[in-house]
C-alpha cells in the first residue's frame, strides 16, 4: 500500500463547476500538507499549505484536512479552463530538524472545458 | 524574487552516455532537493542538501547518479552511464529551512520547484 493515494483521473468538469480533489494517507505521522499545481511541461507550483485540521481558504481554493480520517481535499470554486492541470498533494511529518521528506501523491489530472 | 532556475530544459542522449543538469535555487534557501518525476507519477526524492552537505541520498542510485552542491548554492546532478529507464523529468526544488521570527524559530516545509529538465534516453 502506498503511503499517499490519489486518483489519477482525468477529472473532466465544465467551466464554473466546483471541483473536489482528494488524497488519502496511511502514515499518521504526516502533519503538514501541501497542494501543488503542475501544468504540462512545467514544474510543480505551490498552491496551498496547512498543518491544521479544518479548512483554509485562499481565493477560489479551499484546502481541507481531516486527520482523524487521514483524508485531505482541495476544492476549486468557479473552475476555469486555466485551472486545467495536474494537482499533486504532498505531506510530511513535523519535527524539530526540518529535514522531513515530502511524500507526493501521483497527481490528479483536471480538465475544465469552456 | 527569482524562482528556481534549471538548465537545460530538454536533453536527448543515447543509453550509456553521460548527462549533467544544473540548478540554481532561490536566493537564501539553504535546502536544495533533486527529484525524479516519471510520467504519470509524483516526484520522487533523489537527494537533499542542507547548505553544501548531503542530508538524504537514500534513493539515489549511486552506481550511476552523483550530485554535488559546492559552496552551498548551485547544484549539479550527473548520470553516468544513462539507462533507458532514466527517461524522466528531473526537478530541482529549494526551501528556506528555518528562520528566526520573534523569539521562536519557524521551520519551513514548503518547497519551491524549478521548471525541470526533460531527459529522453534512446
Amino acid at each position: 500500500q502506498k503511503e499517499v493515494e490519489q486518483d489519477p483521473g482525468p477529472l473532466s468538469v465544465p467551466e464554473g463547476a466546483i471541483v473536489s480533489l482528494n488524497c488519502t494517507y496511511s502514515n499518521s505521522a504526516f502533519q503538514y500538507f501541501m497542494w501543488y499545481r503542475q501544468y504540462s511541461r512545467k514544474g510543480p507550483e505551490l498552491l496551498m499549505y496547512t498543518y491544521s485540521s479544518g479548512n483554509k481558504e485562499d481565493g477560489r481554493f479551499t484546502a481541507q484536512v481531516d486527520k482523524s480520517s487521514k483524508y485531505i481535499s482541495l476544492f476549486i470554486r468557479d473552475s476555469q479552463p486555466s485551472d486545467s492541470a495536474t494537482y499533486l498533494c504532498a505531506m510530511t511529518p513535523i519535527g524539530n530538524t526540518g529535514f522531513q521528506k515530502l511524500v507526493f501523491g501521483t497527481g490528479t489530472r483536471l480538465l475544465v472545458s469552456p | 524574487e527569482a524562482g528556481v532556475a534549471q538548465s537545460p530544459r530538454y536533453k536527448i542522449i543515447e543509453k550509456r552516455q553521460s548527462v549533467a543538469f544544473w540548478c540554481n535555487p532561490i536566493s537564501g534557501h539553504a535546502t536544495l532537493y533533486w527529484y525524479q518525476q516519471i510520467l504519470g507519477q509524483g516526484p520522487k526524492l533523489l537527494i537533499q542538501f542542507q547548505n553544501n552537505g548531503v542530508v538524504d541520498d537514500s534513493q539515489l542510485p549511486k552506481d550511476r547518479f552523483s550530485a554535488e552542491r559546492l559552496k552551498g548554492v548551485d547544484s549539479t546532478l550527473k548520470i553516468q552511464p544513462a539507462k533507458l529507464e532514466d527517461s524522466a523529468v528531473y526537478l530541482c526544488a529549494s526551501s528556506l529551512f528555518n528562520r528566526r521570527e520573534g523569539g521562536t524559530i519557524r521551520i519551513y516545509y514548503e518547497q519551491y520547484f524549478g521548471p525541470g529538465t526533460r531527459l529522453t534516453v534512446t
